[in-house]
């Protein structure tokens, strides 16, 4: 099954404490983003990346960090979490067709 | 800087009722703009699309409208039904970049 699965669905965290969240597609796209979630903020886009080892900041990169050493994952990192950084992250992935593929999502707690 | 403007935030109908949403875009290199439908708990999937060649796509009960000289598009759901409920995302994007860019969405309750 065609899919982008996202890890964890659920974390809550202290703030400080690293963590990671993993992105994979099965789908050989070129074209991986990753988004965050806010009420009345829609979709923000975090990152991006054209291809591997290819990444660039979107609207809000600020405390995130990426990498795509593989074209099949996309993991988000963040150093030093922040409240601020409590949201629901989708990762993507897109076709050349620009059509985007999204995970179940994960919904991070930062206190 | 908001790319692309989607109004309302949110929008109550009465089931068999007309849903409409609307979207407006400032960058004239944009040249792709799909409809995502998000329901709770899940990821957004695209819904209908439509480029600019174009000024209307219908594919069921959707309909996505485009004015090119007005930089805007909208959904329309004619017989809108309680399944519809769901959070809608227009989006954008232009060639050389596949990955949208999207509007805030508008949460559409439909009641039965």
């Amino acid at each position: 099954e065609a899919q982008v699965t996202q890890n964890p669905r659920y974390l809550i965290t202290v703030t400080g404490k690293k963590l990671t969240v993993t992105c994979s597609q099965n789908m050989n796209h070129e074209y991986m983003s990753w988004y965050r979630q806010d009420p009345g903020l829609g979709l923000r886009q975090i990152y991006y990346s054209m291809n591997v080892e290819v990444t660039d900041k979107g609207d809000v990169p600020e405390g995130y960090k990426v990498s795509r050493k593989e074209k099949r994952n996309f993991p988000l990192i963040l150093e030093s979490p922040s409240p601020n950084q409590t949201s629901l992250y989708f990762c993507a992935s897109s076709t050349s067709d620009r059509v985007a593929f999204f995970g179940q999502g994960t919904r991070l707690t930062v206190v | 800087q908001q790319q692309v403007k989607q109004s309302p935030q949110s929008l109550i109908v009465q089931k068999g009722g007309i849903s409409i949403i609307n979207c407006a875009y400032e960058n004239t290199a944009f040249d792709y703009f799909p409809w995502y439908q998000q329901f709770p708990g899940k990821g957004p999937a695209l819904l209908i699309a439509i480029r600019p060649d174009v000024s209307e796509k219908k594919e069921g009960r959707f309909t996505i409208s485009f004015n090119k000289s007005a930089k805007q598009f909208s959904l329309h759901i004619m017989d809108s039904q309680p399944g519809d409920s769901a959070t809608y995302f227009c989006a954008a994007s232009k060639g050389g970049s596949y990955i949208p860019t999207f509007g805030r969405g508008t949460s559409l309750i439909v009641h039965p």
